[in-house]
């Protein structure tokens, strides 16, 4: 079974309008939880982090905001999207010292 | 070599050669990650290389580590076309919160 979930897939989106990710772990207790992002041909860019439920990190700020409402859920949101914010978004778990596993991501296009 | 403002480095060579992909980090450092991703798809960790140990194999993959010259180097023995795909290093501390990715490398293994 999947251990990372992400949804969805793919989006097209236009720009100023808003946005939600979601991001679910199954079968992992108190995993750290990550959000990357990357654009098309270039290299992944750590946006947030979370150790604990309710508990955020920033890494960079790109006009985006990230929740975590639940253990298993990360959520990466905004109320206006910038043509800037396409890309593949990834979502990544790993319990503290290990390695990130990543999901399979959603590509997000906005016009 | 992989990192900083450096463009995605690509590599074509046939299979059954050797390869090798360079990786310096900027900051201080006690984890080199190297994932490989597939077109489309989320990145997968391939071999974990910690500032304790100089050099780590996995199947035909062996990374090395030299804190001394804040290198990483990835190589692939007897490449097969399966190992197309691009490569990057990743840089943590013993937590691994933050991840920083290089650059990328574009590897091609022709029949």
């Amino acid at each position: 079974a999947q251990t990372i979930h992400q949804w969805p897939v793919a989006e097209i989106k236009a720009v100023g309008s808003p946005l939600s990710l979601g991001c679910t772990i199954k079968g992992k207790s108190s995993p750290n939880l990550y959000w990357y992002w990357q654009a098309t041909g270039g290299t992944l860019q750590q946006l947030f982090y979370s150790i604990t439920v309710g508990q955020v990190e920033s890494v960079v700020q790109l006009n985006l905001s990230a929740s975590r409402p639940k253990d298993d859920q990360f959520i990466l949101s905004t109320e206006k999207l910038l043509l800037s914010h396409s890309g593949f978004y990834l979502c990544a778990w790993s319990k503290t010292g290990e390695a990130p596993l990543f999901g399979e991501g959603t590509r997000l296009s906005v016009l | 070599s992989q990192w900083g403002e450096e463009n995605l480095q690509a590599l074509s060579i046939q299979e059954g050669e050797d390869v090798t992909m360079n990786c310096s980090y900027k900051t201080y450092t006690t984890v080199v990650h190297w994932y490989r991703q597939d077109s489309g798809r989320g990145p997968a960790l391939i071999i974990l290389i910690r500032s304790n140990e100089r050099e780590k194999r996995s199947g035909r993959l062996r990374a090395t580590l030299d804190t001394s010259s804040q290198s990483s180097s990835l190589s692939i023995t007897a490449a097969q076309c399966e190992d197309t795909a691009v490569y990057f290093c990743a840089s943590s501390d013993n937590m691994g919160y933050k991840l920083t990715f290089g650059t990328g490398t574009s590897l091609l293994v022709d029949p």
